[in-house]
């Protein structure tokens, strides 16, 4: 079974302090994505990586960063955490060829306090 | 990307079809049209996608019209938990080439008993 896992379900962290979500996936695809899920606002992308090392940013990377330095594993990194980065935040892998599906973690969700 | 415009809510009764529609005005002719859904407190999960023809798998039907300038998503048989929102995306590129996975807010389907 396919599979994408972020590392924690639930996150607490205080405002100012470097936060790191962690993200593998064991299908050897080429593509990560990182979103942040807000209440009417959707899924929003922060930064896709189709390589490693390298990374592309998405609609809203204000405030992150990305690490690829391995094929299976995508980090979103929050240099100085804000309250206003309090948010549930999902991973998704997907194979460039041809055309294919996304797979999503079960998300993380981070509250800054 | 071409931008996807959804009702933000529908009821369906349970056993019946529940036919979720799509606009995609500005999709262009070589673009695809992918379904996901989220149900609730996990990540989305992939349904569907097509180009021109209707399309059919194990969970869903795919209705593109003709012009390609709108779709439906058809749930034959509703079930409670069928229950969830449900995304139309038509994925744009990133300035490699790469796909880039956009999602919006979506339909939220509530299956009444």
């Amino acid at each position: 079974d396919v599979k994408v896992t972020q590392s924690s379900r639930y996150l607490v962290k205080r405002t100012g302090e470097k936060v790191f979500l962690e993200c593998v996936q064991d299908m050897d695809h080429e593509n990560m994505f990182w979103y942040r899920q807000d209440p009417g606002l959707g899924l929003r992308l922060i930064y896709f990586s189709y390589d490693v090392k390298m990374k592309e940013k998405g609609d809203i990377p204000e405030g992150y960063s990305v690490s690829r330095e391995k094929k299976e594993r995508f980090s979103l990194i929050l240099e100085s955490a804000s309250t206003n980065q309090t948010s549930m935040y999902l991973c998704a892998s997907s194979s460039p060829a041809g055309i294919t599906e996304a797979f999503f973690g079960q998300g993380t969700r981070l509250t800054v306090v | 990307d071409a931008k996807t415009t959804q009702p933000p809510s529908m009821d369906c009764a349970e056993g019946r079809a529940a036919n979720l529609p799509c606009n995609h005005s500005t999709i262009s002719g070589n673009e695809y049209v992918y379904w996901y859904r989220q149900i609730h407190s996990q990540g989305p999960q992939y349904i569907i996608h097509g180009l021109k023809n209707n399309e059919t798998n194990e969970m869903a039907s795919l209705i593109i019209t003709e012009d390609r300038k709108s779709s439906t998503l058809i749930l034959p048989h509703a079930t409670l938990r069928d229950t969830a929102v449900y995304y139309c995306i038509v994925p744009g590129l990133f300035s490699g080439g790469y796909q880039k996975v956009t999602f919006g807010t979506g339909t939220k389907l509530q299956v009444i008993p």
